[in-house]
């Protein structure tokens, strides 16, 4: 398996512009994450899915943020419109279901710098 | 619902010498408890889990780590330090029953001089 793919790798944009990164899970998996790493806060969880649907968005900053997961094998994830302080490493990350927690596998990662 | 703390925010150690990575848990049951490692750049990468069983986990690239039930303690140890394993690494936990969120703690960042 390739494992968690996200693209792009690096994002430059301009404040106010839209950026939506991409991520498809492993095949099987039936969890997606979506987190956010900055050097202040850490690793901060935005949102995750159960069978595509969204369970839990709590950590969604605001609704300059949403994501969407149309089929199993794809997601976004969108801010619009972006800011400076969105700068920060978005990963995403998906787990097979088996009833409880289980590991995660993390994608590479979206580098995102907003200028 | 569970809470990790990983109370090193850095470590130096030499090269070849050993390492302990502390990792405490609150939970109130036997938790899932994971290590993950992040190089720089890079996404996190799953060390080892423990669910159940030998309390002692052997993972990837020749680290181990221990469940201590009665300190509520999940610590990373590797015996000889290679410039190699400079890098983050995160201490996880989730819960048993009913589908939780891993919990994610602050990561301990481990600097190895030559």
């Amino acid at each position: 398996d390739a494992g968690v793919i996200q693209s792009p790798r690096h994002e430059v944009t301009e404040m106010g512009q839209e950026v939506t990164l991409r991520c498809k899970p492993i095949s099987g998996h039936d969890y997606l994450f979506w987190y956010r790493q900055t050097m202040m806060r850490g690793l901060e969880l935005l949102i995750y899915f159960n069978n595509n649907v969204p369970i839990d968005d709590s950590g969604m900053p605001e609704d300059r943020f949403s994501a969407k997961m149309p089929n199993a094998s794809f997601s976004t994830l969108k801010i619009q419109p972006s800011e400076p302080r969105d700068s920060a490493v978005y990963f995403c990350a998906s787990s097979p279901d088996r009833g409880t927690s289980y590991e995660q596998y993390f994608g590479p990662g979206t580098r995102l710098t907003v200028t | 619902a569970q809470s990790v703390t990983q109370p090193d925010i850095h470590i130096t150690v030499s090269e070849g010498a050993s390492l302990e990575l502390r990792c405490n848990y609150s939970y109130g049951a036997t938790p899932y408890l994971f290590w993950y490692v992040q190089s720089p750049g890079q996404g996190l990468q799953l060390l080892l889990k423990y669910f159940s069983g030998d309390t002692l986990v052997q993972g990837i690239k020749g680290f181990e780590a221990e469940f201590k039930r009665s300190q509520s303690s999940f610590n990373l140890r590797k015996p000889s330090v290679h410039w190699s394993d400079a890098a983050e690494y995160f201490c996880a936990v989730g819960a048993t029953t009913g589908f939780q969120k891993l919990v994610f703690g602050t990561g301990t960042r481990l600097l190895v001089s030559p």
